[in-house]
């Protein structure tokens, strides 16, 4: 199947740090990507949702000013979390995929984030 | 509340047996997709059944959908332990658009 490499795999920042993960689709064109946040033994909750070219579209509750996302590419997204406090600490996830529906969704292999 | 809604929520079957994941929605879906995460890890995906398909079949797995009961079940034969992960449904669905909707997931546990 295809991939979609994220990166970095594990980061510890500071709090009040910046932090940025990337979000790649190696050998296809991802004209959606995905960001998704998971807490320990539960399952994905949809941050938001990123076409390429265009503003990502956030869930309710999420905070657009503290999670960035920007869909530069076809083939990257990226998730910068500002500021980040120790509650930000989770495990964040994309995916993304080339078509509109009917196809299915590539995940990265996610980002342990830890704030301290 | 969640689309997809995985039950059992924690299974915990010998190896060599079968191991039957039920995932229920709310509304009009385009497909359903299953995942598997083992921990700390990404999702693989596993099946997309389309909406107009009953079921499917991929190695030892088998997907049903009943949309009438707006429902899908993912059966594991002959499972391993190497099976040991958490399953999730999501739900591509027509009111969501583009984004997919996870369910809680089912951990499966296969003993050894």
């Amino acid at each position: 199947g295809a991939v979609v490499s994220q990166h970095p795999s594990r980061v510890i920042c500071k709090s009040g740090t910046s932090v940025k993960i990337e979000c790649r689709s190696l050998d296809f064109q991802a004209t959606t990507m995905f960001w998704y946040r998971q807490f320990p033994k539960q399952s994905l909750m949809l941050m938001a949702t990123s076409n390429e070219g265009s503003k990502a579209t956030y869930e309710q509750g999420v905070e657009k000013d503290k999670f960035l996302i920007n869909h530069a590419s076809l083939t990257l997204s990226t998730l910068t979390v500002t500021s980040a406090h120790p509650e930000d600490s989770s495990f964040y996830i994309c995916s993304a995929r080339a078509g509109v529906s009917n196809t299915e969704a590539f995940f990265g292999q996610g980002t342990r984030l830890t704030v301290v | 509340s969640q689309q997809g809604e995985e039950d059992p929520q924690a299974l915990s079957i010998q190896e060599g047996e079968n191991a039957t994941m039920n995932c229920s929605y709310k509304t009009s879906i385009n497909n359903l997709q299953w995942y598997r995460q083992n921990s700390g890890r990404g999702l693989v995906h596993l099946i997309l059944i389309r909406s107009n398909e009953r079921e499917k079949h991929s190695g030892r797995l088998r997907v049903t959908l009943d949309t009438s009961k707006k429902s899908s079940s993912l059966l594991i034969t002959a499972s391993r332990a190497a099976d040991t992960a958490s399953y999730f449904c999501a739900t591509d669905g027509i009111d969501y658009g583009q984004n997919f909707v996870f369910g809680p997931g089912t951990r499966l546990s296969v003993l050894p």
